[in-house]
């Protein structure tokens, strides 16, 4: 059963770096059929796509976050991480990582397995 | 590229109800569909042409039209109370774009 599991600090200081790890369990990370991603979610608001890697590590980020997020790849570990710099009461949010599938002959990007969220808040 | 949806939608226990997402990526993709209850993560519904997931019950169904993906909960049980997300990609192909969800009151 293919299972994500997000760690990392619950509270990160303003203009700091905020760092996530998933660990993924059940499946290898390095299953070419998949990618990676990093949403996240601010209390009572709506989802929001982070950003994405390949098993190759190659990498596509939402142009909202100004060239202020990393994702990067562990294939030894079967984990992916998350690094977001300079960050701001902006970023507080429950973080999730999820597994993404390309379907539909390439028009469809599905999230199929989703980790529990991690809570995020950044502090003044 | 923006996905739109109504902020909030409700139906009848038992009744028909259809949510929609609207963008122009979608004239190019297809949508995903993803169920939220308080607490939880989201967990896929459908996606493209009226594709489910294994466990999900068969009255829940996507389909499209134009810019417009809908999903159509036929018979809606309380238990589809819930916010509803809808997901596609952009016209690279390369990035992905959340609709901003809708609230589903079964009545």
């Amino acid at each position: 059963q293919m299972r994500l599991q997000e760690s990392g600090p619950g509270l990160v200081k303003s203009s700091e770096t905020l760092s996530l790890t998933c660990t993924v369990s059940g499946g290898s990370i390095t299953n070419g059929l998949y990618l990676w991603t990093w949403i996240r979610q601010p209390a009572g608001k709506g989802l929001e796509w982070l950003g994405l890697i390949y098993p190759t590590g190659v990498t596509h980020y939402n142009p909202s976050l100004n060239s202020r997020l990393t994702v990067s790849i562990d294939t030894s570990k079967n984990k992916f991480s998350l690094d977001l710099r300079s960050v701001t009461a902006g970023d507080t949010a429950l973080y999730y990582c999820a597994r993404a599938s390309v379907f539909c002959g390439g028009d469809c990007y599905v999230f199929e397995y989703w980790g529990q969220g991690s809570l995020v808040s950044v502090s003044s | 590229s923006e996905l739109t949806q109504d902020p909030a939608v409700s139906v009848a226990l038992g009744q028909t109800v259809t949510i929609t997402c609207q963008g122009d990526s979608l004239r190019n993709s297809y949508a995903a569909w993803y169920q939220q209850k308080p607490g939880q993560a989201p967990l896929l519904v459908s996606f493209g042409l009226n594709n489910r997931p294994s466990g999900i019950p068969d009255r829940f169904s996507g389909s499209k039209s134009g810019s417009t993906a809908s999903l159509t909960i036929t018979g809606a049980q309380a238990d589809d109370e819930a916010d509803y997300f809808c997901n596609s990609r952009d016209t690279s192909g390369h990035h992905v774009f959340f609709g901003g969800g809708t609230k589903l009151t079964v009545l």
